[in-house]
């Protein structure tokens, strides 16, 4: 059965820190699919990236960076500089073979302040 | 620019009381899902739909009905509302499985 697991509840960081979120996840599948999604104060979901299982090249978006691993079955996501509006919960998310369903990890809560 | 679009954005139940989460949404997606969110937890897979006449039980079934008659809509049935049914739903469509998922803005529902 898939599983992901957030161990990181919450962190709170100040303004310009890096932070990683961990995400570990668990499939018996070859073809899988990674996400990350984020929830801001607001409640909306957000997608941010999404990986497949054969990709695990590592990946940089402006302040966002993703680095997946499948030899420790890790999918961590970094924000660097960090800032207030980063203030948000996110979620790490698993979809196994064509991505019928999404099983969801607890979420990270991350406190950004000024 | 509409995507997924769920009503009623809030709702207040009694007990045993029955009531129909609408979702609908304008980008020709095959895929539709229904998901709850608990304070505190990530979400959970209640049904999902890969198309028109096509739906299958998620993680947390029980209690919910779907049906999935048109490509756009995706109603949640809940019958016989009970407190354990407390939480914030949330629609989602995505062209096809794998792909990313658009969420609706939720419904929040209180079962007292």
């Amino acid at each position: 059965a898939q599983k992901v697991t957030q161990a990181q509840t919450e962190i709170s960081v100040v303004e310009k820190e890096d932070v990683t979120l961990d995400c570990v996840y668990e499939t018996r599948d070859t073809t899988y699919y990674l996400f990350w999604y984020k929830q801001p104060p607001s409640g909306e979901l957000v997608f941010l990236i999404r990986r497949n299982s054969f990709d695990e090249q590592n990946e940089i978006s402006g302040r966002y960076s993703w680095n997946f691993q499948k030899s420790t079955s890790s999918f961590n996501f970094t924000i660097t500089a960090s800032q207030v509006v980063d203030s948000a919960v996110y979620f790490c998310a698993l979809s196994e073979g064509y991505g019928n369903k999404l099983v969801f990890g607890a979420g990270t809560i991350l406190r950004v302040k000024s | 620019n509409a995507g997924v679009t769920q009503t009623p954005k809030f709702r207040i139940l009694k007990i045993g009381q029955s009531m129909t989460l609408q979702c609908t949404q304008d980008m020709n997606h095959n895929y539709m899902y229904w998901y709850r969110q608990d304070p505190g937890m990530g979400l959970k897979l209640i049904y999902y739909s890969v198309g028109a006449g096509i739906t299958d039980k998620g993680e947390v079934p029980n209690g919910y009905n779907v049906s999935r008659s048109t490509t756009e809509d995706f109603p949640l049935r809940l019958e016989l509302a009970a407190p354990s049914q407390t939480s914030v739903y949330f629609c989602a469509s995505s062209l096809q499985g794998g792909q990313p998922q658009h969420f609706g803005d939720g419904t929040r529902l209180s079962i007292l």
